[in-house]
């Protein structure tokens, strides 16, 4: 079966830089999302890896290892405003999205 | 301009009923879908529609049909709603004709909450 594997919740300090790893197993691999999704709102669109190595964007990077089925998202100079669930997701080899369950990020001052 | 926008935000309703969820995009995409998060937070691909043609249906009750009378638009009907069903419902579309191949676009979701 497909899978996608990520921590349910991480806690981290205002300022500091946190790294939410993404697993994956799938039939076939065709680029990888990660989304951010305030809670009771709707995901929007941070990254897209499609080749290994790391794509940064502002305070955000994301990374990826194919060979390994791996990958993370990088957050720098944490804001309380980064308190979200983030998700990864996958397009496998059929170009069907298959989606993590999100990780639950928890900024204290 | 609301690029995905759906109708009900909120909807509460009693075990049996019938209900209905309207989504359109304004973005010219090719590929609208319908997805459901449940309380652990899991997005579920419910259904996909290309140029108004359905081309992914998983495993849903019957009792799901969507309906898209254009690609701009795509509506999901829920008949003998069951207590199950509760959850944010999600539409979304996409640019891409031969499966997913970019980025998506979600509309606010729908509350659905079955008493």
């Amino acid at each position: 079966g497909q899978n996608i594997d990520q921590p349910t919740e991480m806690t981290a300090t205002e300022g500091a830089i946190v790294q939410i790893n993404c697993t994956y197993q799938t039939s076939g691999f065709n680029g990888l999302f990660w989304y951010q999704q305030h809670a009771g709102e709707a995901p929007t669109f941070l990254s897209y890896n499609v080749l290994d190595g790391l794509e940064e964007k502002g305070r955000f990077s994301s990374f990826l290892s194919r060979s390994k089925g791996y990958s993370y998202l990088l957050l720098k100079e944490l804001q309380m405003k980064d308190s979200a669930s983030y998700l990864c997701a996958v397009i496998d080899s059929n170009y069907q999205l298959i989606w993590g369950a999100g990780t639950k990020l928890i900024i204290k001052p | 301009d609301t690029a995905v926008s759906q109708t009900p935000k909120y909807l509460v309703t009693q075990m049996g009923n019938d209900k209905s969820i309207k989504c359109e995009q304004n973005l010219g995409h090719d590929t609208m879908y319908w997805y459901k998060q449940d309380s652990k937070k899991f997005l579920k691909i419910m259904f996909s529609y290309n140029n108004k043609e359905l081309i992914i249906n998983e495993t849903v009750p019957n009792r799901f049909s969507p309906k898209s009378p254009d690609k701009a638009h795509l509506n999901l009907h829920i008949n003998s709603l069951e207590l199950g069903d509760s959850a944010v419902y999600f539409c979304a579309s996409s640019q891409g004709t031969s499966g997913f191949t970019g980025e998506l676009f979600f509309g606010e979701g729908s509350r659905l909450t079955v008493l």
